[in-house]
């Protein structure tokens, strides 16, 4: 079974820091998810990806296979950017189904 | 990029009654579905898998007869709670797969029993 762990857990920032969540998994991927979660509930996929670096606007998801690791950045942190963000891996048994982390809530201040 | 839609995005009901909850892939087909419950505080776990034109898979604990689910098109699935129940009041999501290791999530639907 894959295991996936996140940290931090809460994180707090000041507007137009740099953020950094990671996310860690037990089990060999294929892919990997990176979502966030606004509090109304609705979830976007921000980010999938198998290998190196992807970057839209000012997020950057970077993962090492070998490492069994991935981390999300946001550059120049935004009150908007205030969410829960979640990564998440296919199961190592049944790839159509995605093990979650249980989530980073960020909240950036003014 | 994709879109998926849920409808509708908040409901609630009294107990007893069942409620229909629709997913729909607005720009992509989808052979594969997926439907997730969400309690507060805790992470999405998958009820069950939807295929077009077959049966849903359902998770080990998901009563496949209180959670109807159809998939009668490539574009629609839907999710029936049937006879629901305060302890049913949950964030249900649904996600499309246009291809694999893909998947796009609808909104959610948050579902109140009263």
């Amino acid at each position: 079974k894959n295991e996936v762990e996140q940290s931090p857990q809460n994180l707090t920032a000041q507007e137009g820091e740099f953020i950094t969540i990671n996310c860690s998994y037990s089990v060999g991927i294929s892919a990997l998810h990176w979502l966030q979660q606004h509090p109304g509930g609705g979830i976007v996929s921000l980010f999938m990806l198998s290998s190196g670096k992807k970057k839209h606007g000012r997020l950057i998801a970077t993962i090492n296979i070998q490492e069994k690791h991935s981390s999300l950045h946001i550059t120049a942190s935004h009150p908007r950017d205030s969410a829960v963000y979640i990564c998440a891996v296919p199961g190592s048994y049944n790839t159509d189904k995605l093990i979650f982390g249980t989530g980073t809530r960020l909240q950036v201040f003014p | 990029g994709a879109v998926v839609s849920q409808h509708p995005s908040r409901v609630i009901c009294k107990s007893g009654t069942s409620v229909k909850i629709e997913c729909r892939s607005l720009d992509f087909q989808a052979t594969t579905m997926f439907w997730y419950r969400q309690f507060p505080k805790q992470s999405l776990m998958l009820m069950a898998t939807s295929n077009e034109g077959s049966k849903a898979t359902y998770e080990q604990g998901v009563e496949k007869d209180k959670f109807l689910i159809n998939h009668a098109s490539l574009t629609l699935s839907t999710l029936t709670v049937t006879s629901a129940h305060p302890e049913d009041s949950s964030f249900y999501i649904c996600s499309a797969r246009p291809s694999e290791d893909t998947q796009y999530f609808g909104p959610g639907t948050r579902l109140t029993v009263l």
